[in-house]
Order: structure tokens, then sequence, then C-alpha cells
């Protein structure tokens, strides 16, 4: 079945570079049309879209985020690493990591990590 | 602010019927773009609930049905139960800007089982 998990420091700092990992299980990141992204909610707000990365290597970021994300993967290790620069307090947030497909219509992502929860602070 | 609108809450009585709304526009579910919802319990990673506009994923019951109509979508969930108390969240795509299309949510509806 398929699992991610998304693994990161928990604290820190503002001005710092945030980078998270997902690791995931029961796909492969080098299958045609498999996609990973990375959604954010801070606390007690909505989900936000942080930035996708398909198996092609094509990326995609949120326009209001797009100069602060770098997105990468790993096929061999099944991983999806997501670096946030120039982190600050209002990006205080549980990050997830999801699992979706490139086909017309599923734009959608079915199958979420637990999210892990960063606070910006000195 | 969320580019697909929802109500913040809604409420209702057990076996009851509620609807929650996802406004968008042109660039996102007027543009033909299909609506997902996500159910997040208490203290959890959101779920898939609906794909497709009206498709439920396996495993989650018919009492939750969604559609889509212009520039909206709306999920009904029918015969309520304590355990649908939750955040709902629509999401669609957006072609707005320049560049491919993006993924995008609703603000969330809280859902109050009365």
């Amino acid at each position: 079945q398929i699992t991610l998990k998304e693994s990161g420091p928990t604290l820190v700092k503002p001005t710092q570079t945030l980078t998270l990992t997902c690791t995931f299980s029961g796909f492969s990141l080098s299958t045609s049309g498999v996609g990973v992204g990375w959604i954010r909610q801070p606390p007690g707000k909505a989900l936000e879209w942080l930035a996708l990365i398909y198996w092609d290597d094509d990326k995609r970021y949120s326009p209001s985020l797009k100069s602060r994300l770098t997105i990468t993967k790993d096929t061999s290790k099944n991983q999806v690493v997501l670096t946030m620069t120039n982190m600050d307090p209002v990006d205080t947030a549980t990050y997830y990591c999801a699992h979706t497909l490139a086909l017309p219509g599923s734009y959608y992502f079915d199958y979420w990590g637990q999210g892990t929860l960063v606070t910006v602070s000195s | 602010q969320s580019v697909l609108t929802q109500p913040p809450s809604v409420s209702g009585a057990p076996g009851q019927r509620v609807t929650i709304s996802c406004t968008g526009s042109s660039s996102n579910i007027g543009a033909g773009y299909d609506v997902h919802w996500y159910q997040q319990l208490p203290g959890t990673a959101p779920k898939l609930l609906i794909y497709g506009n009206s498709n439920r994923p396996s495993g989650v019951p018919d009492r939750f049905s969604g559609s889509k109509s212009g520039t909206s979508a709306s999920l009904a969930i029918t015969g309520l139960q304590a355990e649908d108390e939750a955040d709902y969240y629509c999401q669609s795509y957006d072609s707005s800007l320049s560049g491919p299309p993006l993924w995008v949510f609703g603000g969330g509806t809280k859902l109050t089982v009365l």
C-alpha cells in the first residue's frame, strides 16, 4: 500500500533554510504519471499547496512562494525533498507531502503523509 | 484569501443532511477543472473524500456525495453522524496565471454535529 512520511526539523530560526524530506513506499517516482506534492497548514488555518514534482522531473511551484522553494527527488531512495529559504514565523505550519497522478482530471492528492509541524521562532 | 470560497462553518443534527459549497471562478471550476473534497478529522491529515466532482474512493460511505455546476461545487452529507464532525476542504486546478495550471484549495469548512 502507499505510504508517505515527512521528516525534518521541528524548530527553525527566522532567516534560516528549512529542508523537509518525504520518504514514501508503495509506488515509484520513476513510474510515468506519478507525482509528489507538498501542502502546508498553519495552526487553525486552511491548506495551502506549495510545490509538486512529477516522475519526469517536471516541477511546479506556488507563485507566491516560488522564489523561496526548491523541490527535488531521489528516485533511488524513494524521497522527495523540499527546501524553503528565509523562513519567517508566518511559515509556522504542519507540512504534508502527498501522492498524485498526472492523469486528465486526476489533479488531486489521494494519499497523504501524517504531516510534520515546523515552528519558526528565535 | 483562498482562491476557492467555502463557508467557514456549517452545522446539523444527527441524521440530517448538510451541504458545503465551494465557489470558484472562470479560471478554475468554471474552466472545467474537476473539484475534489477532503475530510480532515481533528488532529489528523486530510483524507480524500470525493474526487472528480462526484466519485468516492473505496471505503467512503455513500452518505457523502459531490456535485459541480458552473463555477461552483457542493459536498452533501446525508444521515449526519457524530463522526462526521471535521473540517472539509475543496480543491481544484487554476489557470489564472501564465504557465501551467496549479493546485488550489478552499478556505475550509468546519462541520459541527449538534
